[in-house]
C-alpha cells in the first residue's frame, strides 16, 4: 500500500489523558498537513509541513497540540490533556511539490474523548 | 468567512437520475486551485479533480463532469446516470496557496444518497 496511513485508526480515551497520533505519508511527498474534522463539518486546516520544519500553524491549534516531523518522513500528532471538544476525526494528507499539488489524504484517526 | 460554500446540505436521488453539486467558492487570489473529494462512510477523502484557476474549460471523467465558471465563481459537480456506490459526502476546497500556507479550505459537505 503506497497510501498515507495513520495510526491507530480509533482512540478513546478519558478526559485528561494524553494522546499521539502518527502519519506515514506518500513516500518522498515533502508536504504534510494535519486537518480535524467534527461532526456534519468539512475537515480544518491545522498545520503543515515542508521536510521537516513547521511552516503554519491554524489558530485552531492550541497550546494543547503540538505536531513533529523529524526526519521529514513521518508525522506524529500529540494532544495533551485532552478534552471533550478534541472529539473528531482527525486526517492526515500529503503531497509533493511546490505545495499547489493535490493533497492525498490517509483514512484518518477518529479520537473519541470520554 | 466560509470561503466555500456548498449550499445543499443533503441530496436524495434515485439510481439513474443526474444530480448536480454546487460549489461556490471566495477569494481575491488571482492564482488558486478548486478541488472536489469525495468521503465514503469509511471516512477516507477520496480525491476527484484538481483545477487551477486559470483553466475555465469543463472536464468530463467517465459519468462525472465538472463545470468551472469564474464570472460567478462556481465549480459544480454533475454525477450522470447515479449508482448507489456514488453515496458519500461529497466536499468542494479551495487552495489559495502561499497566502494560506496552502492549506485546503473546505466547504460543509453535500451528503449525497442514492437509493436503488
Amino acid at each position: 500500500d503506497t497510501g498515507v496511513s495513520q495510526d491507530p485508526r480509533h482512540k478513546i480515551t478519558k478526559r485528561g489523558q494524553n494522546v499521539t497520533f502518527r502519519c506515514d505519508p506518500i513516500s518522498e511527498h515533502n508536504r504534510l498537513y494535519w486537518y480535524r474534522q467534527t461532526l456534519g463539518q468539512g475537515p480544518e486546516f491545522l498545520t503543515y509541513f515542508q521536510n521537516e520544519a513547521q511552516l503554519e500553524k491554524s489558530r485552531l491549534l492550541s497550546d494543547r497540540f503540538s505536531a513533529e516531523r523529524p526526519k521529514g518522513s513521518f508525522s506524529t500528532l500529540e494532544i495533551q490533556r485532552t478534552e471533550q471538544g478534541d472529539s473528531a476525526m482527525y486526517l492526515c494528507a500529503s503531497s509533493s511539490g511546490t505545495g499547489l499539488e493535490t493533497q492525498y489524504f490517509g483514512p484518518g484517526t477518529r479520537l473519541l474523548v470520554l | 468567512a466560509q470561503k466555500v460554500t456548498q449550499a445543499q446540505t443533503e441530496i436524495s436521488v434515485v439510481e439513474k437520475e443526474d444530480v448536480t453539486l454546487d460549489c461556490v467558492y471566495e477569494t481575491r487570489d488571482t492564482t488558486y486551485y478548486l478541488f472536489w473529494y469525495k468521503q465514503p462512510p469509511s471516512g477516507e477523502l477520496v480525491f476527484l479533480i484538481r483545477r487551477n484557476s486559470f483553466d475555465e474549460q469543463n472536464e468530463i471523467s467517465g459519468r462525472y463532469s465538472w463545470n468551472f465558471q469564474k464570472s460567478t465563481s462556481s465549480f459544480n459537480f454533475t454525477i450522470t446516470a447515479s449508482q448507489v456506490v456514488d453515496s458519500a459526502v461529497y466536499f468542494c476546497a479551495l487552495s489559495e496557496g502561499v497566502n494560506s500556507g496552502y492549506a485546503l479550505n473546505f466547504g460543509k459537505g453535500t451528503s449525497l444518497l442514492v437509493t436503488p
